[in-house]
Order: structure tokens, then sequence, then C-alpha cells
């Protein structure tokens, strides 16, 4: 199965700052990555798509980039609600799988 | 509004059977994959399978094959997940979710379930 590894398990940062999440892909899956935000006892949401397309309504602070098997997610500037677990998924090879997420925290 | 809503909690014990349900609305249920996910506490999301309730195929994690039962009825619009002879491991938050484009099961997830936590003991 294709693993996905977020190597960086918690991020410290504090509001205003940059975030920078990578997450790394055990093959190459062209640019079919999505990542997902998870706050504690809410389901996750999906973020961005496609490696770099922000899904419907998320704000322009999040994004997106890499292909083939290096992905990064970016919060240009932090604000108190993006404080939460985020997540990587692959959707090329079956099973579908996710990263182990990487939480930032304050 | 697009929304699945999942069946409540749930409390089991050991050996017994459970089917989770997800109604999906707001949208042609028909034209979009529907997965599962389970989150054991505290830990990632693990993808189980997932089933396109036009023709009611189905792809299943080999990991969970054998072991889960993903079917749907397309007439009321939900989607159901059975478990079988429960053990205390399968305790965890169980979500339902669409998939984006439609019509591909490999696919980013645009819409989740509210979740249903089932707990085996």
């Amino acid at each position: 199965e294709t693993v996905l590894t977020q190597s960086t398990g918690t991020l410290s940062l504090s509001p205003g700052e940059r975030a920078t999440l990578s997450c790394r892909a055990s093959q190459s899956i062209g640019t079919a990555l999505a990542w997902y935000q998870q706050k504690p006892g809410q389901a996750p949401r999906l973020l961005i798509y496609g490696a770099s397309k922000r899904a419907t309504g998320i704000p322009d602070r999040f994004s997106g980039s890499g292909s083939g098997t290096d992905f990064t997610l970016t919060i240009s500037r932090l604000e108190p609600e993006d404080f939460a677990v985020f997540y990587c998924q692959q959707y090329v090879y079956s099973p579908l799988t996710f990263g182990g997420g990487t939480k930032v925290e304050i | 509004e697009v929304q699945l809503v999942q069946s409540e909690t749930e409390v089991k014990k050991p050996g017994e059977s459970l089917r989770i349900s997800c109604r999906g609305s707001g949208y042609i249920f028909t034209d979009f994959w529907i997965a599962w996910v389970r989150q054991m506490p505290g830990k990632g999301l693990e993808w189980m399978g997932i089933i396109y309730p036009r023709d009611s195929r189905t792809r299943y994690n080999p990991s969970f094959q054998g072991q889960v039962t993903i079917s749907a009825d397309k007439s009321i619009a939900t989607a159901y997940l059975q478990l079988s002879g429960l053990e205390a491991s399968d305790t965890a938050m169980y979500y339902c979710l669409r998939t984006h484009i439609g019509s591909y099961w490999n696919d980013a997830f645009d819409i989740w379930g509210q979740g249903t936590m089932v707990t085996v003991s």
C-alpha cells in the first residue's frame, strides 16, 4: 500500500505565523493528494484536493503544492481557528491511505 | 444543504454485530461513491472501503475485507457499514464520506458524516 509520511507530529506556532506541513508518499501519486483539517470532536473537512486546489469555502491563506512524492500544505498566517490536526490523503492507489497527521498547536 | 447523516452512538458486547447507517440528502445519491473511514481513539484515519450506490459496486481495503460489509439502498439514499464478531479493538469512530467529483472511487472526499461512535465492551 502507499504509505504517506507526515514527519512532523506536532507544530507549535503562534497566531499570525506561517505554518508549513509536509507529506511524503512512498511512491509517485502525481497530484492526487488531498489535505483535511480535523478539530477536536469534529469530522475532518476537505481543504485541498488535486494537491493545490482549494475546496469550496476554504480561505486563501491555505495553499497546497507539490507533485510526485513530496507535498506541502501552507497556512500563510495562522488564525486562532486554524489550530487542529491536518491529514494528507492519496487517491491513486487502492487502498486509499491517509498520513498519520500533524497537529498544529498554539 | 448537501449532507450525510449517520446513525447514533452504539454500545455493543464482544461477539455482537452492528450495522451503521449513513443517509445522504441535498444531492443525487446515486451519482457519488460513499466510503467508510475508521478512527480509533486518539489515532488517525483508515479507509475501510467504498460503494457506488447506483449499482452497489464495492471496493475494500484488504485490511478490513472479510470483517466488514458495505452496502447501500439507493431507494432511501442510505449506505450501510456492517461489522460482525465485534471485538474491543473495534471501538472507534466511524465516518461515512462522499467522493468529491462523483463517478470515480479514487477521489478526495468533500462531505463527511458526523461520525458514529462505537464502543465494544
